[in-house]
């Protein structure tokens, strides 16, 4: 099974701030990379498919990048609805297998 | 509107047995790989099992492996999860999700407490 690794576990930030979480597979997985936020009491949200193409639910200041065993996610000016849980996946082999997330706070 | 309503959680003994559903509505449910995925109290997600549209492939995490079941009924756009010889470790919040690659909906959830 594939491993994913994200860091930091952590993020204290403020708004207005560029934010970048970093996910790292434990093998190539090519650009077989998916990005979730997940708000308390909420379900997960698909944010980012293909390690860069952005779900229409989402606006421009977030954007995917990577392919192989580096992926990064990019907040470019956090707003206060940013604040979440933000987990990697890959789906380039089964089991499907998640990071263990990263908590963006202020 | 995509729509995914699980049912059927509850609490069981180890040992025991669940029967999860999921009500899809509003895409076609024939047409898309189903999966399960859940989270423990507190921790993060683990995808449990898929399902192709025809129901003829099934992916299960290990930890599950002979003990759960993923199956559909495209006729009735439900999607099911048998959950026998249940573990303490199987406590969490079940959710169904529309895709079997990079899930695009998910439903709220269905609560599973596995307790002595």
């Amino acid at each position: 099974e594939i491993v994913m690794t994200q860091s930091p576990a952590t993020l204290s930030v403020s708004p207005g701030e560029r934010v970048t979480l970093s996910c790292r597979p434990s093998q190539s997985v090519g650009n077989k990379l998916a990005w979730y936020q997940q708000k308390p009491g909420q379900a997960p949200r698909l944010l980012i498919y293909g390690a860069s193409t952005r779900a229409t639910a989402f606006p421009a200041r977030f954007s995917g990048s990577g392919s192989g065993t580096e992926f990064t996610l990019t907040i470019s000016s956090l707003q206060s609805e940013d604040f979440a849980l933000y987990y990697c996946q890959q789906y380039d082999s089964w089991p499907r297998t998640f990071g263990q997330g990263t908590k963006v706070e202020i | 509107e995509v729509l995914l309503v699980e049912s059927g959680g509850g609490s069981a003994q180890p040992g025991g047995s669940l029967r999860l559903s999921c009500a899809a509505s509003g895409f076609p449910f024939s047409s898309y790989w189903m999966s399960w995925v859940r989270q423990a109290p507190g921790k993060g997600l683990e995808w449990v099992a898929s399902i192709n549209q025809e129901g003829s492939e099934e992916y299960y995490v290990d930890s599950v492996k002979g003990r759960f079941t993923i199956s559909r009924d495209n006729a009735k756009n439900s999607l099911h999860l048998q959950m026998n010889s249940l573990r303490t470790e199987d406590t969490a919040l079940y959710y169904c999700a529309s895709g079997g690659f990079y899930p695009g909906s998910w439903g709220q959830g269905t609560l599973v407490t596995v307790s002595s």
